[in-house]
């Protein structure tokens, strides 16, 4: 089945720095990777994610890259602001499936 | 739509006890899914169904887990007896397959519900 590393576990980072977070997937059939963002005590809520026939995707401060060949997308997130502070999931579907399989979490931190 | 909606949201149990939970998902979606999350292992699927049916269940621990969802508005996940390392965080999620009516279904986006979280004494 797929499995999807993510790194770092924990990030702080300065009010205005940019934040990245990686993720590896193993299964080669993925074509869907979102991102999901989980404050304290709250539901994970999807933030941005993206398709495999794409290589980068924008949102406003967030952006998205995917490299199929290396299997690997990130997540980066500039001008961060204490709001951003959550733990991140990475996901990856199997195969063409809609089973998501979520990466460990990374816990930001932005400090002021 | 009041999106996914999960019940209760705290249940204190002891060990041995049967434990259910509840679900019913965004009204139109086609895939529900049950995950748990704890802090050692993450979110973890533990099954889930298509259109009432359900397609993977190899997440679900032990027989002591079962799922079902007899029509397309509700589900039950139930433990049966509970044990204290199935004390976590219960999530309930509901999708629509992308691109809405292609034959091949692909993934959609998660909507979760706001958990159940399951302390088991």
């Amino acid at each position: 089945g797929e499995n999807v590393e993510q790194h770092p576990s924990t990030l702080s980072v300065q009010e205005g720095d940019s934040a990245v977070i990686k993720c590896t997937y193993s299964d080669s059939a993925s074509n869907y990777f979102p991102w999901y963002k989980q404050e304290l005590g709250k539901r994970p809520q999807l933030i941005i994610d993206i398709r495999s026939n794409v290589g980068e995707k924008k949102d406003q401060r967030i952006a998205v890259t995917l490299n199929k060949t290396a299997k690997h997308f990130s997540l980066h997130i500039t001008e961060t602001q204490p709001e951003d502070s959550a733990v991140y999931f990475c996901a990856a579907n199997t195969g063409t499936a809609s089973k998501l399989t979520f990466g460990t979490g990374t816990r930001l931190q932005v400090t002021l | 739509d009041a999106g996914v909606i999960q019940s209760p949201r705290h249940e204190v149990t002891e060990m041995g006890q049967e434990v259910t939970l509840r679900c019913k998902p965004i009204s139109g979606h086609d895939y529900l899914f049950w995950y748990r999350q704890t802090m050692m292992r993450g979110l973890e699927l533990l099954i889930y169904f298509n259109n009432n049916v359900p397609i993977d269940d190899s997440g679900m621990p032990e027989d002591r887990f079962s799922a079902k969802m007899p029509n397309a508005s509700f589900s039950t996940l139930k433990i049966q007896p509970s044990e204290p390392r199935d004390s976590a965080v219960y999530f309930c999620a509901s999708s629509l397959a992308y691109p809405k009516g292609r034959l091949a279904a692909n993934t959609g986006e998660l909507f979760f519900g706001e958990g159940s979280r399951l302390t088991v004494l």
